[in-house]
């Protein structure tokens, strides 16, 4: 199975809070978890990656927790700002330098003042 | 981060007509480069990979005829829509990937194809 399963399809955060986005996948090859962020008519902009071998990674306000056995991966935007207005989208990748990214279907983050 | 470039971002062409979208890999070399398509609201869908020096690899559904890709150097890729009509009106992103950087995707800015 290729796919990758992300929820919620929208979310609405207020300032300050924690906006938090899950993706679930099933093959067990993959080994490459990027988020990326999308403004509208941009394309899309990595913003942090992680591999299975640790569980959780930070970035500054964002960070992606990792449950290998789950086969689950979240991003957390901690102080959620106006400016994370976007929509985020998971994806996953399994190992080779010619594998490709299967992506989530994007949560739409709204950070209300 | 490394910079995916995408020209034009922006083309408003007749059906009938062929377009040719350009993507470059500004500070690194790409030997493989991929072609998104994605609707309004809706995520990413692969198109093709394409690979420096020889012939693009299609996702199941996509016309290889109708979407020519050409990956002439480790830093140009480009997109021809050929015989473009309306339902070819999309925006189209490229995306390389930088093996000896992290092994990390790139996205360029995309292409906003409209068709009349």
């Amino acid at each position: 199975q290729q796919q990758v399963k992300q929820s919620p399809q929208s979310l609405i955060v207020q300032k300050g809070g924690i906006s938090i986005i899950n993706c679930a996948y099933e093959n067990t090859a993959f080994d490459y978890f990027p988020w990326y962020q999308q403004f509208p008519g941009k394309g899309p902009a990595l913003l942090i990656a992680i591999r299975p071998d640790v569980s959780e990674k930070k970035e500054g306000r964002f960070t992606i927790s990792f449950n290998k056995s789950a086969k689950q991966f979240s991003l957390h935007i901690m102080d959620s700002q106006p400016g994370d207005s976007a929509t985020y989208f998971c994806a996953a990748r399994s190992a080779g330098t010619a594998s490709k990214l299967t992506f989530g279907t994007g949560t739409r983050l709204q950070v209300t003042l | 981060g490394a910079v995916v470039s995408q020209h034009p971002s922006w083309v408003i062409c007749k059906s009938g007509t062929s377009v040719k979208i350009e993507c470059r890999s500004l500070d690194f070399q790409a030997t493989t480069m991929f072609w998104y398509r994605q609707f309004p609201k809706q995520s990413l869908m692969l198109m093709a990979t394409s690979n420096e020096g020889s012939k693009a690899t299609y996702e199941q559904g996509v016309e290889k005829d109708k979407f020519l890709i050409n990956h002439a150097s480790l830093t140009l890729s480009t997109l021809t829509v050929t015989s473009a009509h309306p339902e070819d009106s999309s925006f189209y992103i490229c995306s390389a990937r930088d093996l000896t950087g992290g092994d990390t995707q790139y996205f360029g800015p995309g292409t906003r194809l409209t068709v009349l």
